[in-house]
């Protein structure tokens, strides 16, 4: 069963600060997301990684992907206070199989919140 | 806005009844994804369908269902309704499965009493 995991699951930073949050899976996978959720909302889309090395920047966020050591990672540079929200990776279960795209397992989610 | 929609917003409803939750994609996604969002259990993928077809079971209960129809638009069915059955549904598409990020929809707040 593929397990992801995310850490830290909270996270209080300071405006202007920069942080990493890290996701971590179980099972071989290359294909994985980024999501944000602000409280009440649904999901956003932030990222999509599609290969090993796979590096993406929008703003102040930088997602990355080492599909070797099962590891993403979601930077936050500079961090303000609009970046406050919770932020899940999510891995797609498809397998060397590849015919069941799409079945997503997400990580806990990590609250960030970020103080001036 | 993603462009997925789901009705109702609300829900509220007492435990043994049946409810229906209904997603319309965005125009020219063929797959539709639902997932159940919990305190306890997290964000839960239930089930996949792509053009009319299931694609994907994940944790999906047997007294829940879905469809999915020629119009493309879903519904997912929940029976027996118990108490631990309250979350937010979330209903997401996608092109295609492959590559494409989920767009996911508002979301519809189930409260079983």
């Amino acid at each position: 069963e593929l397990k992801v995991e995310q850490n830290p699951l909270f996270l209080s930073m300071q405006e202007g600060k920069n942080y990493t949050i890290y996701c971590n899976y179980s099972t071989t996978s290359d294909r994985l997301y980024w999501y944000r959720q602000d409280p009440g909302k649904s999901l956003e889309s932030l990222f999509v990684l599609l290969s090993n090395g796979a590096v993406k920047q929008e703003g102040r966020l930088m997602a990355s992907l080492d599909t070797k050591a099962r590891l993403s990672t979601l930077h936050i540079t500079a961090a303000v206070h609009d970046l406050s929200a919770t932020y899940f990776c999510a891995v797609d279960m498809a397998n060397a199989g590849g015919t069941s795209y799409g079945k997503l397992t997400f990580g806990q989610g990590t609250i960030l919140t970020v103080h001036p | 806005d993603s462009g997925v929609t789901q009705t109702p917003k609300h829900l509220i409803t007492a435990t043994g009844q049946r409810v229906t939750l209904r997603c319309s994609p965005r125009s020219g996604d063929l797959s539709v994804y639902w997932y159940q969002q919990s305190l306890d259990q997290g964000l839960q993928f239930l089930i996949q369908y792509y053009n009319g077809e299931e694609r994907a079971k994940g944790n999906i209960l047997e007294r829940f269902s879905a469809q999915q129809f020629p119009d493309l638009h879903s519904e997912l069915n929940l029976s027996s309704l118990e108490l631990g059955d309250s979350a937010l549904y979330f209903c997401a598409s996608s092109v295609v499965p492959k590559t494409g990020s989920q767009f996911f929809g508002p979301g519809t707040r189930l409260t079983v009493l």
